[in-house]
């Protein structure tokens, strides 16, 4: 199967201060129809994971332009600019390329320094 | 709206056989692919399977951990999603999350499942 390596497990963030979470893949997300299944999500305490970015940097409706996806091939990675207090949470890459469908990394933990 | 409303999480025993419900609205439940999920307390996220619409042919799919154990149906004269589960196991307590099967797009709100004598 795909494994997803996210880095770092965990992110202690300044308040104001951008924040990256990287996603990398053991094999290209590159489907044959030629879309790349990769997703962001975003798990706040006590909550369902909700989804911010698929096909790699589509940000989903009602999600904040703060939240960026990119990448390619096998690197991905996401960007919150500026931080802020409801932002803390864990969040998973997911593809949705290869079988079994909805393979997650191991998550990020993103809290307040 | 979308939404996803889970029901029948519970404690069961060893052995024990459980059915979570998933009832849709907001959308054509009929004609969308949905999944099961879950996340054992303080863990990532793993797939269970899968269910195509009818138009699809209707059949499920499993992982491995759940071939022979669960099984994944729908009823779209109710808008309703099932999993079924059979002989559990302390190692399947989680909770337990139905999305549409759409890059996981929607997701309920989830019903935690305890494996416990």
């Amino acid at each position: 199967d795909v494994v997803l390596t996210q880095s770092p497990l965990s992110l202690p963030v300044t308040l104001g201060q951008p924040a990256s979470i990287s996603c990398r893949s053991s094999e290209s997300l590159v489907h044959s129809d030629g879309t790349t299944y990769l997703s962001w999500f975003q798990q706040r305490p006590g909550q369902s994971p909700r989804r911010l970015i698929h096909k790699v940097s589509k940000r989903d409706s009602g999600v904040p332009d703060r939240f960026s996806g990119s990448g390619s091939g096998t690197d991905f990675a996401l960007t919150i600019n500026r931080v802020e207090a409801d932002d803390v949470g864990i969040y998973y890459c997911m593809q949705g390329t290869h079988w079994p469908p909805y393979i997650f990394g191991q998550g990020t933990k993103l809290e307040i320094k | 709206e979308v939404q996803l409303v889970q029901s029948g999480g519970g404690l069961v025993k060893p052995g024990g056989s459980l059915r979570l419900s998933c009832a849709a609205s907001g959308f054509s439940f009929s004609h969308i692919w949905m999944s099961w999920l879950r996340q054992a307390p303080g863990k990532g996220l793993e797939w269970v399977g899968r269910i195509r619409s009818n138009t699809d042919g209707g059949t499920p799919e499993y992982a491995t951990l759940a071939k022979g154990r669960f099984t994944i149906s729908r009823d779209d004269s109710q808008n309703t999603l099932y999993l079924q589960m059979h002989s559990l196991r302390t190692e399947d307590t989680a909770f337990y999350y139905c999305i549409t099967d759409d890059d996981a797009a929607y997701w309920g709100q989830g019903a935690l499942v305890t494996v416990s004598s």
